[in-house]
C-alpha cells in the first residue's frame, strides 16, 4: 500500500507568516491528493482536491501544488483562525490513506 | 445543501459489534463514494472504507476481516459494522461523501464517539 508522510509534524509561526506543509507519497499518485483542515474538536474540512483545486468557500490564502509523489500546502499569510491540524489524503485508489497530520500553531 | 447525520451506539464491550448508520439529506445518492473514517482520541485520521452507489466496496486491509458496509438507497442511508471490537477501536467515527467527480471527501457527518470498555 502507498504510504503518505507529512512534514513537519508540527510548526509554530507568527500571524502573517507564509506557512508550507509537505506531503510525500511512497509511489506516484499523479494529482489524486486532497488536503483537509481539522480545527480542535471539529469535523475535518476539505480545503483542496486534485492537488491544487480550491474547494468552494475556502480562502484564497490556501493553495496546493505538486504532482507524482511530492505535494505542498501553503498558507500565504497565516491567520489566527488557521490554527488546526492539516491532513493530506491520497485518493487515486483504495486504501485512500491519510498522512499523519501537521499541527499548526500561532507563535 | 448536502447534510450527513449519523447515529449508533456509543459504548460497547469488547467482542461486540459496532454498528453506525449515516443518513443523507439533500443531493443525489447516486454517483458518489460513501465513506467511513475514524480518529482515535488525540490521534490522526484513519480511512476505514467506502461503498459506492452500486454497492461496490473497498476496505482498509488492516480492518477488512471485520468490516461490512451496506447501502440502503430507498432510505438514503449507508451503514458500517465492525465486529469483534477491542479497546483499540475506541475512536470518533465519521461518515463522509465524496465531492463530484473525485473521491475527495467534501461532506462529513458530525462524528460519533464509540468507546469500547469492559
Amino acid at each position: 500500500d502507498i504510504q503518505m508522510t507529512q512534514s513537519p509534524s508540527s510548526l509554530s509561526a507568527s500571524v502573517g507568516d507564509r506557512v508550507t506543509i509537505t506531503c510525500r507519497a511512497s509511489q506516484d499518485i499523479s494529482n489524486y491528493l486532497a488536503w483537509y483542515q481539522q480545527k480542535p474538536g471539529k469535523v475535518p474540512k476539505l480545503l483542496i482536491y486534485a492537488a491544487s483545486t480550491l474547494q468552494s468557500g475556502v480562502p484564497s490564502r490556501f493553495s496546493g501544488s505538486g504532482s507524482g509523489t511530492d505535494f505542498t500546502l501553503t498558507i500565504s499569510s497565516l491567520q489566527p483562525e488557521d490554527v488546526a491540524t492539516y491532513y493530506c489524503q491520497k485518493y487515486n485508489s483504495a486504501p485512500r490513506t491519510f498522512g499523519q497530520g501537521t499541527k499548526v500553531e500561532i507563535k | 445543501q448536502v447534510q450527513l447525520q449519523q447515529w449508533g451506539a456509543g459504548l460497547l464491550k469488547p467482542s461486540e459489534t459496532l454498528s453506525l448508520t449515516c443518513g443523507v439529506y439533500g443531493g443525489s445518492f447516486s454517483g458518489y463514494y460513501w465513506s467511513w473514517i475514524r480518529q482515535p482520541p488525540g490521534k490522526g485520521l484513519e480511512w476505514i472504507g467506502e461503498i459506492n452507489h452500486s454497492g461496490s466496496t473497498n476496505y482498509n486491509p488492516s480492518l477488512k476481516s471485520r468490516v461490512t458496509m451496506l447501502l440502503d438507497t430507498p432510505k438514503k442511508q449507508f451503514s458500517l459494522k465492525l465486529s469483534s471490537v477491542t479497546a483499540a477501536d475506541t475512536a470518533v467515527y465519521y461518515c463522509a461523501r465524496s465531492v463530484a467527480a473525485t473521491s475527495a471527501l467534501g461532506y462529513w457527518g458530525q462524528g460519533t464517539l464509540v468507546t469500547v470498555s469492559s
